[in-house]
């Protein structure tokens, strides 16, 4: 159980284009899904918290503009990056929390963004 | 600032030489601490939630301790298989209900040689 998703597991895409990537929980429903950006190397920096239904809460330095996310129902959510440029290029990684109440967050397989 | 450090960075084992990972951490109010298990290229993997001081979890070779002001993942007898980066996190802000992001250290990357 507690199995998530993402699509795609990698993409490359031009400077200025757009790209989506999204996350599902597979067997359960989620109230909470988070996105990460981890680096090489580096821990996991977590970009936006998103609730079903909600405007997604950004952290600190992270531009809404940039990175949209759409949270439209209790299993996906999606990142889409618009105008990518090349330091977009990273790890992107998903996280969903279920309603039932439990703390754990489960994590999907990321999605690697090559910007080129 | 709510922070949390893992130590050590790297650690080679050979296998069935057992260690302990430490992750330290401060926060304002403790809500849970998370053990997790990333394997490259992969998004991590849930291992452990541990709430309270004096709380142990254990799975296979894995054992998991909390202090209030640390944690350790024991691993007995290891396995090549079970060489990977570790994980810690921390969730905080205990009275605020909406507040369920976690806080990563930036993990111990574990090689275990046969």
């Amino acid at each position: 159980g507690a199995v998530v998703s993402q699509h795609p597991s990698w993409v490359i895409c031009k400077s200025g284009t757009s790209v989506k990537i999204e996350c599902r929980s597979l067997d359960f429903q989620a109230t909470t899904m988070f996105w990460y950006r981890q680096f090489p190397k580096q821990s996991l920096m977590l970009m936006a918290t998103s609730n079903e239904g909600s405007k997604a809460t950004y952290e600190q330095g992270v531009e809404k503009d940039k990175f949209l996310i759409n949270h439209a129902s209790l299993t996906l959510s999606t990142l889409t990056v618009t105008s990518a440029h090349p330091e977009d290029s990273s790890f992107y990684i998903c996280s969903a929390k279920s309603r039932t109440g439990r703390t754990e967050q489960y994590f999907g397989p990321g999605t690697r963004l090559t910007v080129t | 600032e709510d922070q949390v450090t893992q130590s050590p960075e790297a650690l080679r084992l050979q296998e069935g030489e057992s260690s302990s990972l430490n992750c330290s951490y401060t926060v304002s109010g403790l809500r849970g601490l998370f053990w997790y298990r990333q394997d490259p290229g992969k998004g991590p993997e849930f291992l452990f939630t541990l709430y309270s001081a004096g709380e142990e979890k254990e799975k296979e070779r894995l054992k998991a301790t909390l202090t209030k002001k640390e944690s350790f993942l024991h691993i007995t007898a290891p396995k090549p298989e079970d060489s990977a980066t570790y994980l810690c996190a921390v969730q905080a802000n205990l009275f605020d209900q909406a507040g369920t992001a976690l806080i990563f250290g930036k993990g111990t990357t574990l090689s275990v040689s046969s």
